[in-house]
């Protein structure tokens, strides 16, 4: 069983499109985490969820939307894409006090 | 904000110890350090972590220096699937508090 899973994997899209992408964790974690990774590797932490609640919001243009529906799922929704977006996006979660396990990525291409 | 400082690449004998060393001068008396890889684009890879005492696991060996303002990540006897970016990150125990990815080192395993 997958711990955290997203989907899709792949996205290409256009510009200006809206798009989401989904992330559920099975780990019974209070906190969930989106990361994004562009082209030069740097991983950058964009929203941290609590609870269902927002605790971090990291200078993310509010293009970018989470939804946490419930412990287990942080879904990302993305606004008018620009080609900047594209880029790697991770989820996460973990429990306050432990490590953080991290699915395996949705690669997002805006063209 | 990283916090942490790591050599960008390093190169290791297939079966020999990696030594990967990181600093983290300004960590506080209650940040515990962790240690990530992440190989290719798939989603970072918990390692180990501590806060004061060495530990070991399966995976490898965190080493942490008395004054808590360097470690050292052991892998015993590095392969070829261990070829990846290694990441080390200091965080506090509190609700939503993320993990804060450097630029890592990249290792390579060579033949």
């Amino acid at each position: 069983d997958t711990a955290v899973s997203q989907t899709p994997k792949y996205l290409v899209t256009q510009m200006g499109n809206d798009k989401s992408i989904k992330c559920e964790q099975n780990l019974g974690h209070d906190t969930m985490y989106w990361y994004k990774q562009d082209s030069k590797k740097f991983l950058k932490i964009m929203f941290s969820y609590n609870n269902k609640e927002l605790i971090i919001n990291e200078t993310v243009p509010n293009r970018f939307s989470p939804k946490s529906p419930d412990k287990a799922h942080l879904n990302l929704h993305i606004n008018s894409l620009e080609l900047g977006d594209s880029a790697v996006y991770f989820c996460a979660s973990s429990r306050v006090d432990t490590e953080a396990f991290f699915g395996q990525g949705t690669r997002l291409t805006v063209v | 904000d990283a916090k942490t400082t790591q050599p960008p690449s390093m190169d290791c004998a297939e079966g020999r110890a990696a030594n990967l060393p990181c600093n983290h001068s300004t960590i506080s008396g209650n940040e515990y350090v962790y240690w990530y890889r992440q190989i290719h684009s798939q989603g970072p890879q918990y390692i180990i972590h501590g806060l004061k005492n060495n530990e070991t696991n399966e995976m490898a060996s965190l080493i942490i220096t008395e004054d808590r303002k360097s470690s050292t990540l052991i892998l015993p006897h590095a392969t070829l699937r261990d070829t990846a970016v290694y990441y080390c990150i200091v965080r506090v125990y509190n609700t939503g508090n993320q993990f804060y990815f450097g630029t890592g080192t990249s290792l390579t395993v060579i033949p």
